[in-house]
């Protein structure tokens, strides 16, 4: 079955500090590779998502880094915020299908 | 506002009770998917519908049933087959088949068991 395997399970921050969110995933026909946030109680919003032929996209203090040949992608929060504390899903598309797999999330927590 | 409105927030089932969770999206879009959230799992497919009166299995689908009669509503009736119904159901829509489009969430339900 393809998976994608997203670490840490937890994460604690202090403000202002850099939160670092890893996947890595074993099929080579993904093409399409969002991620999402999610606080208690709400649905996962769409945050920032990449393509495979980039190997960075930046959106505000949000960045992802991909790495193609090591099949892996990682978000960096940058000056992270109390705020940002959420659960963080990293996800992955098949090539020619609108379905997503998604990783198990990282709970991050920023604290003042 | 343009959305996706899943109701109700909670639900509880008694033992060998269907129950249906309603879906319904103003985004005029056109596919429509269904997750359950447990908590370490991550979200799981359980079924996907890309037209009305057309839907596919997910992952999970054993002890749920869909219909899409609609482009707006997508309803999952968890039926008494599924033995493990206790989670966080999402529903989710996107644009277009095949195009990368971003997946839009609802709010979800959480179902219990009486």
């Amino acid at each position: 079955q393809q998976q994608v395997k997203q670490s840490p399970q937890s994460l604690i921050v202090q403000k202002g500090g850099i939160s670092i969110i890893n996947c890595a995933y074993e099929n080579t026909a993904f093409d399409y590779f969002p991620w999402y946030q999610q606080f208690p109680g709400k649905g996962p919003a769409l945050l920032i998502a990449i393509r495979p032929d980039v190997s960075e996209k930046k959106e505000g203090r949000f960045t992802i880094s991909f790495n193609k040949s090591a099949k892996q992608f990682s978000l960096h929060i940058m000056d992270s915020q109390p705020g940002d504390s959420a659960t963080y899903f990293c996800a992955a598309s098949p090539e020619n299908t609108d379905k997503l797999i998604f990783g198990t999330g990282t709970r991050l927590q920023v604290f003042p | 506002d343009g959305g996706i409105t899943q109701s109700p927030k909670y639900l509880f089932r008694k033992e060998g009770q269907n129950v249906t969770l309603s879906c319904e999206q103003n985004l005029n879009h056109d596919a429509m998917y269904w997750y359950r959230q447990d908590p370490g799992q991550g979200l799981r497919l359980i079924y996907y519908s890309q037209i009305v009166n057309d839907f596919q299995k997910g992952d999970i689908a054993e002890g749920y049933s869909v219909s899409r009669e609609k482009k707006e509503s997508f309803p999952l009736t968890v039926t008494s087959a599924q033995k493990n119904p206790t989670a966080f159901y999402l529903c989710a829509s996107s644009i277009v088949r095949y195009s990368n489009q971003p997946q839009h969430f609802g709010d979800g339900t959480r179902l219990s068991i009486l």
